[in-house]
């Protein structure tokens, strides 16, 4: 089945500090897709980045880095400098097909609590 | 207006009321999806409409009810709701082709008293 694991739960850092979020994914499918999202205090989930499963290059914008391993099926997440505004909960999620739809769904991982504190 | 967004924010009903839930996307997207966020629970998908067709129910209850009239907008019929359904509702969309980003409306956050 399709699974996605953030094993931490909460992380707390000092502004300026670099941090990153883990994500462990599992599947069957051979071409799948990849997301995070932040969802701040407010509520709204913010799409950050999508990765497909044919390309591993890591991606750098701005502070924010992911590193793909297809090796070990994780996606994570680095925030270099970590500012105040970081804070929120980050959710790593997969993509799955929806049956012979062309819609999939996301499962998404547990979220990981940030705070980065001043 | 622009992204996704959804009506009201927030809402506090008794359990014999009937509320709806609406959200309309601007996006141009084809498929939308409606998730439950409880308090320290994942993100759970409730249904999924692909050009207006209902292909994912995903064992939610039948006092929810999901209609989707058009690609544009896709409503959430409420009544007789019970307390463990207070939670935040979101609505997402996404391309017909499936397996890209979601976007995301603010939520609406309920209360069922």
């Amino acid at each position: 089945a399709q699974k996605v694991t953030q094993a931490q739960t909460e992380i707390s850092v000092v502004e300026k500090e670099d941090v990153t979020l883990d994500c462990v994914y599992e599947t069957r499918d051979t071409t799948y897709y990849l997301f995070w999202y932040k969802q701040p205090p407010s509520g709204e989930l913010v799409f950050l980045i999508r990765r497909n499963s044919f390309d591993e290059q890591n991606e750098i914008s701005g502070r924010y880095s992911w590193n793909f391993q297809k090796s070990t099926s994780s996606f994570n997440f680095t925030i270099t400098a970590s500012q105040v505004v970081d804070s929120a909960v980050y959710f790593c999620a997969l993509s799955e097909a929806l049956g012979s739809s062309n819609t999939g769904k996301l499962i998404f991982g547990q979220g990981t609590t940030l705070q980065v504190k001043p | 207006e622009t992204g996704v967004t959804q009506t009201p924010r927030h809402l506090v009903m008794g359990m014999t009321n009937k509320k709806s839930l609406k959200c309309e996307q601007h996006l141009g997207h084809n498929a939308m999806y409606w998730y439950k966020q409880s308090a320290k629970k994942p993100l759970e998908l409730m249904f999924v409409y692909s050009l207006e067709e209902r292909v994912e129910n995903n064992s939610v209850p039948s006092r929810f009810s999901p209609e989707c009239p058009n690609s544009s907008h896709l409503f959430l019929h409420l009544h007789t709701l019970q307390p463990e359904d207070s939670a935040l509702y979101l609505c997402a969309s996404s391309q017909e082709a499936g397996r890209l980003e979601q976007y995301f409306g603010p939520g609406t956050r309920l209360t069922v008293t």
